[in-house]
């Protein structure tokens, strides 16, 4: 089976930060991966799709990029909405997700 | 803009059968794949299963031997049913549409807002 994993597992910024999260996988999933946000008592929202295509209505300052193994996904002005815990996805087969990485501001 | 909601009993308890629906609102359930997705307490996320509205379905293999999932298109509506629950099954359920192109493979959107299920006596 394919894992996934995320780092780092936390992060705090300020708002105005340029914030980068990474995503490994533990073999070649090409470019199947995507990345959603989640607000606490709320539920993931899809940002990133196919490793680099924005979800319609998600903020341009959210981006993905990668393929193979490694990923990442950046927010390029971080904003006081952002706080939330971010997961990528292999996005075939098991559908695995990563752990998450939480963003305080 | 289509909406889906989960609906079903949140206490079930050990060795029973966890039922739960998600109703599809603003569009057809006769395209598209639909699946769930379940996150205990304060942890991650775990896919379920998912299945297309002919009714051909597939799971995940941790979970095969105690999951179903159907669909009745009459009713704009898809179901779970887990068996042989265990405390370990307690959760939040998330249904979603399961969205797919070659070039991308599969994403979720939109989810349902989610349903606690606590598997206790």
């Amino acid at each position: 089976d394919i894992q996934m994993t995320q780092s780092p597992s936390s992060l705090s910024a300020s708002v105005g930060d340029r914030v980068t999260i990474t995503c490994r996988a533990s073999q070649s999933i090409g470019t199947y991966l995507n990345w959603y946000q989640q607000k606490p008592g709320k539920a993931p929202k899809l940002l990133i799709y196919g490793t680099s295509s924005l979800q319609s209505g998600v903020p341009s300052r959210f981006s993905g990029t990668g393929s193979g193994t490694d990923f990442t996904l950046s927010i390029s002005s971080l904003q006081p909405e952002d706080l939330a815990t971010y997961y990528c996805q292999w996005s075939d087969s098991s559908f695995t997700f990563g752990p998450g990485t939480k963003v305080d501001l | 803009q289509m909406q889906l909601q989960e609906s079903g009993p949140g206490l079930v308890k050990p060795s029973e059968t966890l039922s739960l629906a998600c109703t599809v609102s603003g569009g057809s359930i006769n395209t598209y794949y639909w699946g769930w997705i379940r996150q205990p307490p304060g942890r991650g996320l775990e896919w379920i299963g998912y299945i297309y509205y002919t009714g051909s379905a597939n799971y995940s293999p941790s979970l095969k031997s105690r999951v179903t999932i159907s669909v009745d298109t009459s009713k704009n509506q898809f179901f779970l049913k887990l068996s042989s629950v265990t405390a370990a099954d307690t959760a939040i359920y998330y249904c979603a549409r399961y969205n797919y192109d070659v070039l991308s493979g599969w994403w979720f959107d939109p989810w349902g807002q989610g349903t606690l299920v606590t598997v206790s006596s």
